[in-house]
């Protein structure tokens, strides 16, 4: 089946550090990949998507590529900051209901 | 713009007691609707989904019941709550198209539900 496997947590970095949150994931078809953020006591946000290989989804500095080759899609970002602290999620979906999630990695950015 | 309330934020329950959360979407018409279970540390789980008034899909068999009475209020329930029932519950709507879904979710602020 269908699944998303993605780096745990927490990862824990100073301002202005690089990051990187892998994700990896297994699909028939072809799946959109998405990732989601969470700030603590809140519902998830869309923060990018790429909907075919080699698309790249970009949002408030944040990066992924959709690597079919080596089915990953991992999150980065050059230089974080303390409000970037959340749990990131990265998901997937062939088009059906189900959108599936993986574990969430939490990030923490000391200033 | 569209906007999705859900309620009560928290909520702290005796075991075999009911649950009611609700969920409303404003700003769209014919949406679909999830409700998604968060347990502590761990990703994200769907319970149901609906693709219209009175059409619920169960993806978990358990004590918990989905409703949807109109078209932009989704109501889980239960009418004895379990201990591992606790978590944080999340409702979410996407865009209806014709035979497919872009998996674009859009989350309410949750709801956590704690059963002692």
């Amino acid at each position: 089946g269908n699944s998303v496997t993605q780096m745990e947590g927490p990862v824990t970095l100073s301002e202005e550090a690089f990051l990187t949150i892998n994700c990896t994931y297994t699909a028939t078809g072809y799946p959109s990949l998405f990732w989601y953020v969470q700030y603590p006591g809140e519902g998830l946000q869309l923060l990018l998507k790429a909907t075919k290989a080699d698309d790249k989804g970009s949002n408030k500095g944040f990066e992924a590529t959709y690597r079919k080759e080596t089915t990953s899609f991992h999150l980065e970002k050059g230089s974080v900051q303390v409000s970037d602290s959340a749990v990131y999620f990265c998901a997937l979906n062939t088009g059906g209901f189900k959108t599936i999630f993986g574990a969430g990695t939490r990030l923490f950015v000391k200033a | 713009s569209q906007t999705i309330h859900q309620w009560p934020a928290t909520l702290v329950q005796p075991v075999g007691s009911p649950l009611s959360l609700e969920c409303t979407v404003e700003g769209t018409s014919n949406p679909n609707l999830y409700w998604y279970r968060q347990a502590a540390g761990r990703g994200l789980q769907l319970l149901f989904y609906s693709v219209g008034i009175g059409q619920i899909s169960s993806e978990v068999p358990q004590n918990l019941s989905a409703s949807r009475p109109q078209d932009r209020q989704f109501i889980l329930s239960s009418k004895k709550l379990l201990l591992s029932d606790s978590g944080f519950y999340l409702c979410a709507w996407s865009v209806r198209l014709a035979g497919a879904n872009t998996g674009e979710l859009f989350f309410g602020e949750g709801s956590r539900l704690t059963v002692l």
